[in-house]
């Protein structure tokens, strides 16, 4: 079956920088992705990898390592704003394209 | 103008009842979904819609069924409203199918009672 793993929660204080890790067993893996969620929004793009490194915009940026089926999500200079919950998305190819989203991590960032 | 809209973002009914969701996206996507969040935030595929052709269904019970007109839209009908239907679902749109980067509609948050 296809499972992701991320923590539940993360807490942070503001100005600092956090990494939230995902791992996960998939076949015909394609991508990871990742979302930020607001309490009462919808869930938004954050980023993208589909090969091994290293992406970054802005603030935040993304690892995968497709040998180890793991990859974070890395906040800089965090502020208050970035209170959220953070999903990890793989994307597996077979029979069309779909996209398993983790349980999401609860990330609270104190003044 | 927004990018992916779907209707009503509140819905609350009695069991039993059947209901619509309505989502349009002015992207010009050619892919789109619903997904169900359930009250722990676990973000759920049910199906997927490539210009206009089911893709997807996640064995979702028959009382859901999707109806996507053109690719600009697509529908949720849910007959027989049973109470673990309560979640907030989610239309989202992409590029094409091995686009990930996905558009969320705000949400539609349904209460059956």
């Amino acid at each position: 079956g296809q499972s992701l793993e991320q923590p539940s929660e993360v807490t942070a204080v503001e100005g600092a920088i956090v990494q939230i890790n995902c791992t996960y067993q998939t076949s015909g893996f394609y991508g990871l992705s990742w979302y930020q969620q607001h309490d009462g929004g919808a869930p938004t793009f954050l980023s993208y990898n589909a090969l091994d490194g290293l992406e970054e915009t802005g603030r935040f940026s993304s690892f995968l390592s497709r040998s180890d089926s793991y990859g974070y999500l890395l906040l800089q200079e965090l502020q208050m704003k970035d209170s959220a919950s953070y999903f990890c998305a793989v994307t597996i190819r077979g029979g069309g394209f779909k996209t398993i989203f983790g349980a999401g991590t609860r990330l609270f960032v104190k003044a | 103008d927004t990018a992916v809209s779907q209707t009503p973002k509140y819905l609350v009914t009695q069991m039993g009842n059947d209901k619509s969701i309505k989502c349009e996206q002015n992207l010009g996507h050619d892919t789109m979904y619903w997904y169900k969040q359930d009250s722990k935030k676990f973000l759920k595929i049910m199906f997927s819609y490539n210009n206009k052709e089911l893709i997807i269904n996640e064995t979702v019970p028959n009382r859901f069924s999707p109806k996507s007109p053109d690719k600009a839209h697509l529908n949720l009908h849910i007959n027989s409203l049973e109470l673990g239907d309560s979640a907030v679902y989610f239309c989202a749109s992409s590029q094409w199918q091995a686009n990930t980067e996905a558009f969320f509609g705000q949400g539609t948050r349904l209460t059956v009672v």
